[in-house]
Protein backbone atom coordinates (compact mmCIF):
# COMPACT_ATOMS: atom_id res chain seq x y z
CA UNK A 1 0.00 0.00 0.00
CA UNK A 2 1.29 3.68 -0.87
CA UNK A 3 1.94 5.35 1.99
CA UNK A 4 3.83 7.92 4.18
CA UNK A 5 4.81 6.62 7.69
CA UNK A 6 5.55 8.64 10.34
CA UNK A 7 7.01 8.00 13.91
CA UNK A 8 6.17 8.74 17.23
CA UNK A 9 2.52 9.06 16.75
CA UNK A 10 2.69 10.87 19.96
CA UNK A 11 5.80 12.09 22.02
CA UNK A 12 5.55 13.70 25.23
CA UNK A 13 9.13 15.34 26.05
CA UNK A 14 11.02 18.09 28.27
CA UNK A 15 12.58 21.29 27.03
CA UNK A 16 15.83 20.76 25.49
CA UNK A 17 15.68 17.09 24.67
CA UNK A 18 16.89 16.10 21.47
CA UNK A 19 14.60 14.43 19.26
CA UNK A 20 13.98 13.27 15.98
CA UNK A 21 10.68 12.50 14.34
CA UNK A 22 10.80 9.87 11.68
CA UNK A 23 9.07 9.77 8.01
CA UNK A 24 9.41 7.41 5.36
CA UNK A 25 7.52 6.93 1.98
CA UNK A 26 7.30 4.38 -0.07
CA UNK A 27 6.03 5.51 -3.64
CA UNK A 28 9.98 6.77 -4.87
CA UNK A 29 8.85 10.14 -4.63
CA UNK A 30 11.34 12.99 -5.11
CA UNK A 31 9.65 15.47 -2.87
CA UNK A 32 8.84 15.48 1.16
CA UNK A 33 8.71 18.53 3.24
CA UNK A 34 7.49 18.77 6.82
CA UNK A 35 4.71 20.68 8.34
CA UNK A 36 3.40 21.89 11.46
CA UNK A 37 -0.24 22.56 12.27
CA UNK A 38 -1.20 24.82 14.58
CA UNK A 39 -4.90 26.26 15.78
CA UNK A 40 -5.41 29.72 14.41
CA UNK A 41 -2.43 29.39 12.14
CA UNK A 42 -3.22 26.14 10.04
CA UNK A 43 -0.27 24.58 8.20
CA UNK A 44 2.90 25.87 8.26
CA UNK A 45 5.79 24.53 5.90
CA UNK A 46 9.26 23.83 8.00
CA UNK A 47 11.54 22.07 5.77
CA UNK A 48 11.26 20.55 2.30
CA UNK A 49 13.49 18.47 -0.01
CA UNK A 50 13.61 18.55 -3.69
CA UNK A 51 15.70 15.19 -3.61
CA UNK A 52 18.21 13.43 -2.14
CA UNK A 53 20.81 15.42 -0.18
CA UNK A 54 18.32 18.86 -1.40
CA UNK A 55 17.17 20.20 1.52
CA UNK A 56 15.28 23.94 1.99
CA UNK A 57 13.92 26.11 4.53
CA UNK A 58 10.19 26.25 4.37
CA UNK A 59 8.42 29.65 6.15
CA UNK A 60 9.16 28.28 9.56
CA UNK A 61 12.60 26.54 10.04
CA UNK A 62 14.05 27.92 13.55
CA UNK A 63 14.61 25.51 15.57
CA UNK A 64 14.58 22.47 13.27
CA UNK A 65 16.67 20.57 10.92
CA UNK A 66 16.65 17.69 8.51
CA UNK A 67 18.22 15.71 6.36
CA UNK A 68 17.83 13.88 3.28
CA UNK A 69 20.41 11.21 3.28
CA UNK A 70 17.87 8.57 1.19
CA UNK A 71 14.96 9.08 -1.33
CA UNK A 72 12.25 7.34 1.06
CA UNK A 73 13.44 9.07 4.65
CA UNK A 74 13.04 12.34 5.76
CA UNK A 75 13.55 12.78 9.02
CA UNK A 76 12.57 16.21 11.23
CA UNK A 77 15.05 16.64 13.99
CA UNK A 78 14.47 18.97 16.95
CA UNK A 79 17.86 19.77 18.78
CA UNK A 80 16.97 21.53 21.53
CA UNK A 81 13.28 21.63 21.69
CA UNK A 82 11.05 24.09 23.27
CA UNK A 83 7.74 24.46 24.61
CA UNK A 84 6.52 26.55 21.31
CA UNK A 85 7.30 23.45 19.40
CA UNK A 86 4.23 22.00 20.88
CA UNK A 87 2.56 20.93 17.52
CA UNK A 88 1.09 18.85 15.51
CA UNK A 89 3.48 17.70 12.79
CA UNK A 90 2.75 16.27 9.03
CA UNK A 91 5.18 14.66 6.63
CA UNK A 92 4.57 14.57 3.13
CA UNK A 93 5.88 13.84 -0.01
CA UNK A 94 4.34 14.55 -3.64
CA UNK A 95 6.07 12.46 -7.15
CA UNK A 96 7.72 16.18 -8.23
CA UNK A 97 7.01 19.96 -7.40
CA UNK A 98 4.08 20.83 -5.41
CA UNK A 99 2.76 23.50 -8.48
CA UNK A 100 1.78 20.73 -10.57
CA UNK A 101 1.92 17.29 -8.04
CA UNK A 102 -0.98 16.10 -5.65
CA UNK A 103 0.91 15.52 -2.13
CA UNK A 104 0.32 12.62 0.05
CA UNK A 105 0.13 13.13 4.04
CA UNK A 106 1.54 11.04 6.90
CA UNK A 107 -0.89 10.28 9.46
CA UNK A 108 0.67 13.28 11.81
CA UNK A 109 2.87 13.33 15.21
CA UNK A 110 1.34 15.27 18.36
CA UNK A 111 4.32 16.98 19.98
CA UNK A 112 4.27 18.27 23.86
CA UNK A 113 7.47 19.98 25.01
CA UNK A 114 6.88 20.90 28.81
CA UNK B 1 1.82 37.55 -0.70
CA UNK B 2 -0.48 34.21 -1.67
CA UNK B 3 -3.18 34.28 0.94
CA UNK B 4 -5.99 31.51 1.08
CA UNK B 5 -9.27 31.89 2.40
CA UNK B 6 -11.90 29.74 3.71
CA UNK B 7 -15.05 30.99 5.20
CA UNK B 8 -17.07 29.91 7.19
CA UNK B 9 -14.55 28.50 9.67
CA UNK B 10 -17.35 26.29 10.68
CA UNK B 11 -20.69 24.86 9.32
CA UNK B 12 -23.28 22.22 10.45
CA UNK B 13 -25.98 20.90 7.85
CA UNK B 14 -28.67 18.87 8.33
CA UNK B 15 -27.90 15.34 6.90
CA UNK B 16 -29.14 14.86 3.27
CA UNK B 17 -28.23 18.74 1.90
CA UNK B 18 -26.19 19.25 -0.83
CA UNK B 19 -24.03 22.31 0.38
CA UNK B 20 -21.04 24.30 -0.92
CA UNK B 21 -17.79 25.17 0.90
CA UNK B 22 -15.86 28.20 -0.46
CA UNK B 23 -12.18 28.85 -0.99
CA UNK B 24 -9.88 32.62 -2.07
CA UNK B 25 -6.80 33.30 -3.10
CA UNK B 26 -5.64 36.57 -3.39
CA UNK B 27 -3.01 36.05 -6.44
CA UNK B 28 -4.34 34.41 -9.60
CA UNK B 29 -0.87 33.30 -11.06
CA UNK B 30 -1.48 29.46 -9.37
CA UNK B 31 -0.73 26.34 -10.67
CA UNK B 32 -3.36 23.94 -9.34
CA UNK B 33 -5.52 24.34 -6.14
CA UNK B 34 -6.18 21.29 -4.17
CA UNK B 35 -8.41 20.14 -1.84
CA UNK B 36 -8.14 17.66 1.27
CA UNK B 37 -10.43 16.27 4.10
CA UNK B 38 -8.41 15.99 7.73
CA UNK B 39 -10.70 14.10 10.04
CA UNK B 40 -9.65 14.89 13.77
CA UNK B 41 -6.22 13.96 14.85
CA UNK B 42 -5.29 12.41 11.97
CA UNK B 43 -3.52 13.27 8.71
CA UNK B 44 -4.83 15.12 5.17
CA UNK B 45 -6.60 13.06 2.52
CA UNK B 46 -6.43 14.10 -1.16
CA UNK B 47 -10.00 14.96 -2.61
CA UNK B 48 -9.55 16.49 -6.09
CA UNK B 49 -6.89 18.51 -7.46
CA UNK B 50 -7.81 20.61 -10.17
CA UNK B 51 -4.64 22.03 -12.44
CA UNK B 52 -4.50 26.00 -13.22
CA UNK B 53 -5.94 25.04 -17.16
CA UNK B 54 -9.38 23.35 -15.61
CA UNK B 55 -12.63 24.31 -14.37
CA UNK B 56 -13.88 21.31 -12.73
CA UNK B 57 -13.23 17.91 -10.63
CA UNK B 58 -15.18 15.30 -9.60
CA UNK B 59 -14.99 12.65 -7.90
CA UNK B 60 -18.17 10.64 -6.59
CA UNK B 61 -20.75 13.06 -4.28
CA UNK B 62 -17.66 15.54 -4.55
CA UNK B 63 -17.16 18.44 -7.13
CA UNK B 64 -14.47 21.73 -6.79
CA UNK B 65 -14.45 24.37 -9.33
CA UNK B 66 -12.19 26.94 -10.21
CA UNK B 67 -12.15 30.63 -11.38
CA UNK B 68 -8.83 31.58 -11.48
CA UNK B 69 -9.74 35.89 -12.60
CA UNK B 70 -11.86 35.94 -9.59
CA UNK B 71 -9.74 33.61 -7.14
CA UNK B 72 -12.21 31.41 -6.01
CA UNK B 73 -12.46 27.44 -5.79
CA UNK B 74 -15.78 25.97 -4.13
CA UNK B 75 -15.88 22.67 -3.16
CA UNK B 76 -19.97 20.78 -3.63
CA UNK B 77 -20.63 17.35 -1.45
CA UNK B 78 -24.15 16.19 -2.84
CA UNK B 79 -26.55 14.38 -0.57
CA UNK B 80 -24.45 15.16 2.84
CA UNK B 81 -23.81 12.06 5.17
CA UNK B 82 -22.24 12.19 8.32
CA UNK B 83 -19.50 10.58 7.33
CA UNK B 84 -18.59 13.61 5.68
CA UNK B 85 -18.43 15.59 9.22
CA UNK B 86 -14.33 16.80 8.58
CA UNK B 87 -12.30 19.88 8.42
CA UNK B 88 -11.62 20.97 4.30
CA UNK B 89 -8.69 22.62 3.41
CA UNK B 90 -7.65 24.04 0.42
CA UNK B 91 -4.47 24.97 -0.70
CA UNK B 92 -3.26 26.67 -3.68
CA UNK B 93 0.54 25.69 -5.45
CA UNK B 94 1.97 28.62 -6.32
CA UNK B 95 5.98 29.81 -7.21
CA UNK B 96 7.27 32.02 -4.93
CA UNK B 97 10.81 33.87 -4.89
CA UNK B 98 12.80 30.56 -5.78
CA UNK B 99 10.68 27.42 -6.46
CA UNK B 100 6.88 26.08 -5.96
CA UNK B 101 5.05 26.17 -2.96
CA UNK B 102 1.52 25.16 -1.54
CA UNK B 103 0.03 27.86 0.66
CA UNK B 104 -2.99 26.33 2.91
CA UNK B 105 -6.22 27.93 3.97
CA UNK B 106 -6.88 27.25 7.54
CA UNK B 107 -10.03 25.59 6.62
CA UNK B 108 -13.64 24.77 7.07
CA UNK B 109 -14.64 22.40 10.12
CA UNK B 110 -18.10 20.85 8.67
CA UNK B 111 -20.81 18.98 11.07
CA UNK B 112 -23.44 16.97 9.30
CA UNK B 113 -26.01 16.14 11.66
CA UNK B 114 -27.58 13.49 11.65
Amino acid sequence: EAQVTQNPRYLITVTGKKLTVTCSQNMNHEYMSWYRQDPGLGLRQIYYSMNVEVTDKGDVPEGYKVSRKEKRNFPLILESPSPNQTSLYFCASSPGGLAYYEQYFGPGTRLTVT
Amino acid sequence: KQEVTQIPAALSVPEGENLVLNCSFTDSAIYNLQWFRQDPGKGLTSLLLIQSSQREQTSGRLNASLDKSSGRSTLYIAASQPGDSATYLCAVGTFTNRDDKIIFGKGTRLHILP
